[in-house]
């Protein structure tokens, strides 16, 4: 079947440490987006990639990069510049960026807390 | 620019009573409209969306919305709650899809 996996699903990551979260799918969706989810306040982009080896910065995405080597994979490394890291992050993918939008397909999450 | 508010951060129903979530948008291009549910520690999943065409959608487990564009509002409905439907449900527009803020649904038996 098709989709998006997120792993791993709970992280513990020290502070000053860097952490990658990976994302893969395998729907050959185009786009691909990171969210940071908070409780309360909603889910916030951090960034998204409408194309390989290309990507864009969201509303939050200092303290945060990214990289588009592949179509399938989105990867999101938390810095040691993101203040407050602790959040559960969404990984998200869609088939077309600028024509008919079927919405997005979700990965499961990674939660993330620093110690 | 796209934004989306949703009234309520907690709705609580009694189980077989009506789900009335409130979603409403502001938009500067016709709205591609959707409606997500997350269960905890889960991604999210699409309920139902509205682009183009007939204003009342159907989703999944029984949820539909309606697309009234002089209210400019996209509220989720479902006739008879059910215990499995607790969960935290988002409204979004689309465009790098903007989300609300998310209303946690509590079913009381």
């Amino acid at each position: 079947d098709g989709g998006i996996t997120q792993s791993p699903k709970y992280l513990f990551r020290k502070e000053g440490q860097n952490v990658t979260l990976s994302c893969e799918q395998n729907l050959n969706h185009d786009a691909m987006y990171w969210y940071r989810q908070d409780p309360g306040q909603g889910l916030r982009l951090i960034y998204y990639s409408q194309i390989v080896n290309d990507f864009q910065k969201g509303d939050i995405a200092e303290g945060y990069s990214v990289s588009r080597e592949k179509k399938e994979s989105f990867p999101l490394t938390v810095t040691s510049a993101q203040k407050n890291p602790t959040a559960f992050y969404l990984c998200a993918s869609r088939a077309d960026a600028q024509g008919i939008d079927y919405g997005y397909t979700f990965g499961s999450g990674t939660r993330l807390t620093v110690v | 620019a796209q934004s989306v508010t949703q009234l309520g951060s907690h709705v609580s129903v009694s189980e077989g009573a009506l789900v009335l979530l409130r979603c409403n948008y502001s938009s500067s291009v016709p709205p591609y409209l959707f409606w997500y549910v997350q269960y905890p520690n889960q991604g999210l999943q699409l309920l139902l969306k509205y682009t183009t065409g007939a204003t009342l959608v159907k989703g999944i487990n029984g949820f539909e919305a309606e697309f009234k564009k002089s209210e400019t509002s996209f509220h989720l409905t479902k006739p008879s709650a059910h215990m499995s439907d607790a969960a935290e449900y988002f409204c979004a527009v689309r465009d790098k899809i903007i989300f609300g803020k998310g209303t946690r649904l509590h079913i009381l038996p």
